[in-house]
């Protein structure tokens, strides 16, 4: 069974950079899609983007330029990074198993944006 | 980009009761791509149902789901005590991929 774990830091200050891992047990990243989804507080769920060893990444068009995920096959980790972020980036992030149909869910990490 | 509006915004019933919670497309879904999920409080989201009527594995069969194109239904034919959440349909065949906004069960 496959089980994922986001880990990072909580607070990030406004203009700086969202950095996130998650890493992957019961499964090979290279096997597979990996996406990532955030949740603002008390707020409806919104598509980061996914990735995949064999393809480009898929990022979610509203983001801009200012993400950009990667993968770490000696770890069996993959990762995001968020840039420039505001206020409207607070949110819990999940990491998530599958391309557009997310089948298996990390336990999600509250990031807050603030000074 | 697919928007998906659930009603109702919450559904108040009691234990044994049903529930029909609906979920409308902006767009038509090919394929059916549209899913459901449970989330509890502190909780990640749990995948229910996908193309629009399989039940992923492990779900009860009190749960079910149905519809095409641009209208869709997510069924609990008797509501248990740990059934009370707040529900998610998404599509996955529209880029990007999209949920709704949640219909919350809780107890009457």
């Amino acid at each position: 069974q496959v089980q994922l774990q986001e880990s990072g830091p909580g607070l990030v200050k406004p203009s700086e950079t969202l950095s996130l891992t998650c890493t992957v047990s019961g499964a090979s990243i290279r096997s597979d899609y990996w996406s990532w989804i955030r949740q603002p507080p008390g707020k409806g769920l919104e598509w980061v983007g996914f990735i995949n060893i064999r393809a480009s990444p898929y990022y979610n068009p509203s983001l801009g330029s200012r993400v950009t995920m990667s993968l770490d096959t000696s770890k069996n980790q993959f990762s995001l990074r968020l840039t420039s972020v505001t206020a409207a980036d607070t949110a819990v992030y999940y990491c998530a198993k599958g391309r557009t149909l997310p089948d298996s869910w990390g336990q999600g990490t509250l990031v807050t944006v603030s000074s | 980009e697919v928007v998906l509006t659930q009603s109702p915004g919450t559904l108040s019933l009691s234990p044994g009761e049903r529930a029909t919670l609906s979920c409308r497309a902006s767009q038509s879904l090919g394929n059916s791509y549209l899913a459901w999920f449970q989330q509890k409080p502190g909780q990640a989201p749990r995948l229910l149902i996908s193309v629009a009527s399989s039940r992923a594995p492990g779900i009860p069969d009190r749960f079910s789901g149905s519809g095409s194109g641009t209208d869709f239904t997510l069924t609990i034919s008797r509501l248990e005590p740990e059934d009370f959440a707040v529900y998610y349909c998404q599509q996955y065949g529209g880029s990007p991929p999209t949920f709704g906004q949640g219909t919350k069960v809780d107890i009457k």
